[in-house]
């Protein structure tokens, strides 16, 4: 089965602008993949951010945005806010199955 | 708006069957279109998609669990159903259920229910 690999943990100083990637095990992530991204704080449920490679959810705040990077999905947070310390997976579409991330642990500091 | 709440065992011995469900408000679980999904997190977080129906009736899992799993629904009730056989600790997890939209992401989500398999 596939295996969706993200950064483990990344630091970024509160304003500044992070990108957190997902990569397959098996080539490629292309829009056909349709890379989900959501936010998991501790003690609560997934919060979804995008779907679709780059499609923002109503509440998801402006500073996220998702895109395709050198054959991985990418998530940039600009103007990074203390509240978005938090982890962060990924979800891709393969062959009929749902995939997750081992997810990156962002820390604000 | 909908609004997902599983409910079922916290506690299930090896062996056992694993059987959840989740309660869907605010919306008809008829409505064209969704896909309701069961999604397990492991204790050391590792997330796994184990399946969803769609409003059809049919169904998709993960290959990984599909001897072992069955997701049906009840339309008459308004709630989707999880159902694992012969559980063992691997399968200790929150388990959560979520609907997605076929063109769209996996949102909303319930809250999340803690099974522990254990004797």
């Amino acid at each position: 089965q596939t295996v969706v690999t993200q950064e483990p943990s990344l630091t970024v100083s509160p304003g500044g602008t992070v990108t957190l990637t997902c990569a397959s095990s098996t080539g490629a992530v292309t829009s056909g993949n349709y890379p989900n991204w959501f936010q998991q704080k501790p003690g609560h449920a997934l919060r979804a951010l995008i779907y679709s490679t780059d499609n923002k959810h109503s509440w998801t705040p402006a500073r996220f945005s998702g895109s395709l990077l050198g054959g991985k999905a990418a998530l940039t947070l600009s103007a990074v806010q203390p509240e978005d310390e938090a982890e962060y997976y990924c979800l891709v579409y393969y062959d009929g199955v749902w995939v997750f991330g081992g997810g990156t642990k962002l820390t604000v500091l | 708006q909908v609004q997902l709440q599983e409910s079922g065992p916290g506690l299930v011995k090896p062996s056992q069957t694993l059987s959840l469900t989740c309660t869907v408000s605010g919306g008809s679980i008829s409505s064209g279109g969704y896909y309701w999904s069961w999604i397990r997190q492991h204790p050391g977080k590792g997330l796994e998609w184990i399946g969803y129906i769609y409003y059809s009736g049919s169904t998709y899992y993960n290959p990984s669990l599909k001897s072992r799993v069955s997701i049906s629904v009840d339309t008459s009730k308004n709630q989707f159903s999880l159902k694992l056989n012969f559980v063992t600790a691997a399968d200790t997890a929150v388990y959560y259920c979520a609907t997605k939209a076929r063109f769209g992401g996996f949102d909303p989500w319930g809250q999340g229910t803690l099974v522990t398999v254990s004797s």
